[in-house]
């Protein structure tokens, strides 16, 4: 079965600090990857995304990803943490045959303090 | 990327009731999905809405709980009947991109409370 997995429930970091939220999959076939994040009381907001090409893809707000096969990891990174990247964010997965079903990890929360 | 709204944007409805969610799109988009995200939890698929057909609901998910409609490609309807306290969730439809089929974008959701 398709799975995405975030191991930290809640990631504390320093602003100005470099951040990291982990991701992992298991998927069969190639993985779409993706990261979402979710301010409070407001909708999914799309990050970036992989889907070919370099491992190390760039997005919205400064983030970044670097996919690695070998590892079945996204994990996100940012070099210099803000407080207003505080939020919750999601990885998200997709393959090819699954008709554009997402299955989302379960969330990590990022704090960011001054 | 597509301009989602949502109707209504949050809603306290009574045990027992029904509420339908509206999704509205400002451009013509291939697929239209429907997600649930319960109180502190992660998103779940509940169905992907199928323009001019029935409506195909992921595991654990049935019609008679949760009937959707699309009748065109801007504009997609999720209704949660019977409503129970477990029914309490945010609901957010999503829509693919134009530049990619797997990339979706998503509405600001409806946070339903059923009391």
């Amino acid at each position: 079965a398709q799975s995405v997995a975030q191991p930290e429930d809640q990631v504390n970091v320093a602003e100005g600090n470099p951040l990291t939220v982990k991701c992992t999959y298991s998927v069969s076939g190639n993985p779409y990857l993706f990261w979402y994040v979710q301010y409070p009381n407001r909708g999914l907001q799309f990050l970036l995304k992989y889907i070919t090409g370099d491992n190390l893809v760039k997005g919205s707000y400064g983030f970044e990803a670097e996919f690695n096969k070998s590892q079945t990891s996204f994990h996100l990174k940012k070099p210099s943490a803000l407080v207003s990247d505080s939020a919750l964010y999601f990885c998200a997965v997709i393959t090819y045959n699954q008709g554009g079903k997402l299955i989302f990890g379960q969330g990590t929360e990022l704090s960011v303090k001054p | 990327s597509a301009v989602i709204s949502q109707k209504p944007s949050r809603d306290i409805c009574q045990r027992g009731t029904s509420l339908t969610i509206q999704c509205q799109v400002d451009s013509q988009v291939t697929m239209m999905f429907w997600y649930r995200q319960q109180p502190g939890q992660s998103l779940t698929l509940i169905a992907t809405a199928n323009q001019g057909s029935e409506a195909t609901y992921e595991s654990g998910f049935v019609i008679d709980k949760f009937p959707i409609s699309r009748p065109n490609l801007t504009f997609s309807t999720l209704t949660v009947s019977n409503m129970s306290p477990e029914d309490s969730s945010i609901y957010l439809c999503s829509v693919t991109g134009s530049g990619s089929v797997y990339e979706q974008y998503f509405g600001p959701g409806t946070r339903l409370t059923v009391t």
